[in-house]
């Protein structure tokens, strides 16, 4: 089935610094959507991408539709300590059901 | 616009205990969904609902069912609460048509004791 993988698994940053994380699978998505969820809380939506090749930013946050439709990529740039979370992507299945695959997931922890 | 709501948001239950979890939303979307989120397993679906009037199993449906009451709300029964069932519960719901952007709510942090 598909699968999508994101790395890195975590990832300890300084404050201040940009902070690069992807998601890749060996299959075709025709919309990537990318979340952050913090401890004790719900996903929240960042951001979504529909096109290949599509780049949309969100305040500090960016992210890339691979080209290939078998990647994406989400940059957060002067990286704060509220950026502290669990960042995920997560795309439809193309299965023709409703059901969506979700990434494992990347913890970023910023350091003061 | 509050999104997605659920309720209670955090609950304990003895084994054999049955409830009810609660979502409701306000985005006018015609498809919901329940998750559960344990430690290391990422979310797994229960059950969702395309539209109203219809629902359908997901990855883990055992122990759960599923009322699609109207468009705005969709609940999740345990009637028999076991240990294994204890996670934090995850309402979801989506956008129309082409627009596949899912929208969660706060959870629901669910002890079996």
């Amino acid at each position: 089935g598909q699968q999508l993988n994101q790395s890195p698994q975590s990832m300890f940053i300084q404050e201040g610094e940009d902070v690069s994380m992807n998601c890749t699978s060996s299959s075709i998505f025709n919309t990537w959507l990318w979340y952050k969820q913090d401890p004790g809380e719900g996903p929240v939506l960042l951001i979504a991408l529909y096109k290949a090749g599509e780049l949309t930013s969100n305040g500090r946050l960016t992210a890339q539709f691979g080209i290939t439709r078998k990647d994406s990529f989400l940059n957060i740039s002067a990286s704060i300590p509220s950026d502290v979370g669990i960042y995920f992507c997560a795309g439809p299945s193309t299965s023709g059901t409703y059901k969506y695959i979700f990434g494992t997931g990347t913890r970023l922890k910023v350091l003061a | 616009n509050a999104g997605v709501t659920q309720t209670p948001k955090f609950q304990v239950l003895k084994t054999g205990q049955s409830m009810t979890l609660q979502c409701a939303q306000d985005m006018n979307h015609n498809s919901m969904y329940w998750y559960r989120q344990d430690p290391g397993m990422g979310l797994r679906l229960i059950y969702y609902s395309a539209s109203e009037g219809t629902t359908d199993k997901g990855e883990v449906p055992n122990g759960y069912n599923v009322s699609r009451l109207n468009k705005r709300e969709f609940s999740l029964r345990l009637e028999s609460a076991a240990p294994s069932q204890t996670s934090v519960y995850f309402c979801a719901s989506r956008g129309p048509g082409g627009y596949y952007e899912q929208y969660f709510g706060p959870g629901t942090r669910l002890t079996v004791t």
